[in-house]
């Protein structure tokens, strides 16, 4: 079992909807977790930082954590189509090692 | 202020040779963390370094090194590249010194591609 895991996609999301992206991570003792968006050819940019269970809403994005289940995930609404990119979920393991998810691909249809 | 800094961005090495990378964090972050990213195996965590020690280090072999200054810039080191080696290295910045809730600020990368 990877220790963070996302679904791959292609995600197709129609403009205006709301884009859905989860993720699972195993070890409990994960204090932090992070959303970074990126672009092909580009560094990852932060999107999100969450750390308590429950909803953090920065704009168009809400992020999600529920600590007893394992899960986090992002929503996008209003979906724009500078939103295609790859979301990558990132756990703090602790001494800075993120371990990321292999990254979902996004893609907003005009 | 100023993002994270990586140099070069692009290189060209051929195998069996050595190459270093550079990275200037974001002003008054002391952490330095360093990825790198295939297609393959996605992101993955190489090193971490605070106030000039290696806190952490993931599961590459010992052709992978770094080190930090006092000023914090951070480098890696790749000696005997091999083909593998291809691959996009990133490093982020964070301001230190805590460990599970500092948030990790991305450099653009260096592109190295070993021929």
């Amino acid at each position: 079992q990877k220790e963070v895991e996302q679904n791959s996609g292609p995600l197709s999301v129609p403009e205006g909807a709301i884009a859905s992206l989860n993720c699972t991570y195993s070890d409990r003792v994960s204090q932090s977790f992070f959303w970074y968006r990126q672009y092909s050819g580009k560094s990852p940019e932060l999107i999100m930082s969450i750390y308590s269970n429950g909803d953090k809403e920065d704009g168009r994005f809400t992020a999600q954590l529920n600590k007893a289940s394992q899960y986090v995930s992002l929503l996008i609404r209003d979906s724009q189509p500078s939103d295609s990119a790859t979301y990558l979920c990132a756990v703090n393991k602790g001494a800075q090692k993120l371990v990321f998810g292999q990254g979902t691909r996004l893609t907003i249809n005009p | 202020k100023a993002g994270v800094t990586q140099t070069p961005r692009y290189l060209i090495k051929t195998r069996g040779q050595q190459v270093t990378l550079s990275c200037s964090p974001i002003s008054g972050h002391r952490s330095v963390s360093w990825y790198q990213q295939t297609p393959g195996q996605g992101l993955q965590f190489l090193f971490e370094y605070f106030s000039e020690t290696q806190r952490n280090k993931g599961n590459f072999p010992g052709r992978f090194s770094g080190r930090q200054f006092s000023n914090s810039r951070s480098e890696m080191n790749v000696s005997t590249l091999e083909l593998g080696d291809s691959a996009l290295y990133l490093c982020a910045s964070s301001p230190g010194p805590s460990t599970g809730l500092d948030t990790q600020y991305f450099g653009p990368g260096t592109r190295l591609t070993v021929l």
